[in-house]
């Protein structure tokens, strides 16, 4: 199953709100996780089963979407939150996972 | 508290084994899969395959020839084996929990290099 993530890279300032679009090549349901990496680190989930938030994570990450588009949006962007955000479809292996935005300061 | 400690070798010449192992703390390996996943330097995440307490496993289709993942239960962890490694698998590999993982491993930077 194909990930396409939209945009690949994005500028905002602090206090944006931004949105982050995922699409996949079939229907996964709501098998999508959504990611936040920042640099030298390992990945943290976000959101998991398309709209559930991981626990501990900020309550201004949410998900959305189901079958083939999803959508990941931050409410209010925060000097923590750039970083890149990947979508990962667990609903059948091989798992994959979209190319990831690139979320920058404006 | 789950935490996943991995190590193993960095440094690779080409056609040599990678052998990786997953410490899990904190927690028991039943009911969960435990997963390899690797990123190329400045790339994106490719997952690996996955394994669960049983040993039943799942493997990437583009690695599955040159792949093994094992678990040791008495051990509390589980490996990764990728045999005739070359330039284009050097990566950091993490372990991790689940298939929407909840828990990394700190990473592992391998590098294949003649």
């Amino acid at each position: 199953i194909q990930m396409t993530q939209s945009p690949s890279s994005l500028s905002a300032s602090v206090g944006d709100r931004v949105t982050i679009t995922c699409r996949a090549s079939q229907t996964i349901y709501s098998y999508l996780n959504w990611y936040q990496q920042k640099p030298g680190r390992a990945p943290e989930l976000l959101i998991y089963a398309a709209s559930s938030l991981q626990s501990g994570v900020s309550s201004r990450f949410s998900g959305s979407g189901s079958g083939t588009d999803f959508t990941l949006t931050i409410s209010s962007l925060q000097p923590e939150d750039f970083a890149t955000y990947y979508c990962q479809q667990s609903f059948s292996t091989p798992l994959t996972f979209g190319g990831g935005t690139k979320v920058e300061i404006k | 508290q789950v935490q996943l400690q991995q190590w193993g070798a960095g440094l690779l010449r080409p056609s040599e084994t990678l052998s990786l192992t997953c410490a899990v703390y904190g927690g028991s390996l039943s009911g969960y899969y435990w997963t390899w996943i690797r990123q190329s330097p400045g790339k994106g995440l490719e997952w690996i395959g996955e394994i669960n307490h049983s040993g039943s496993s799942n493997y990437n289709p583009s690695l599955k020839s040159r792949l093994t993942i094992s678990v040791d239960t008495s051990k509390n962890h589980f490996s990764l084996r990728l045999t005739s490694v070359t330039a284009a698998d050097t990566a950091v590999y993490y372990c991790a929990r689940k298939r929407g993982a909840d828990v990394w491993g700190q990473g592992t930077t391998v590098t294949v290099s003649s």
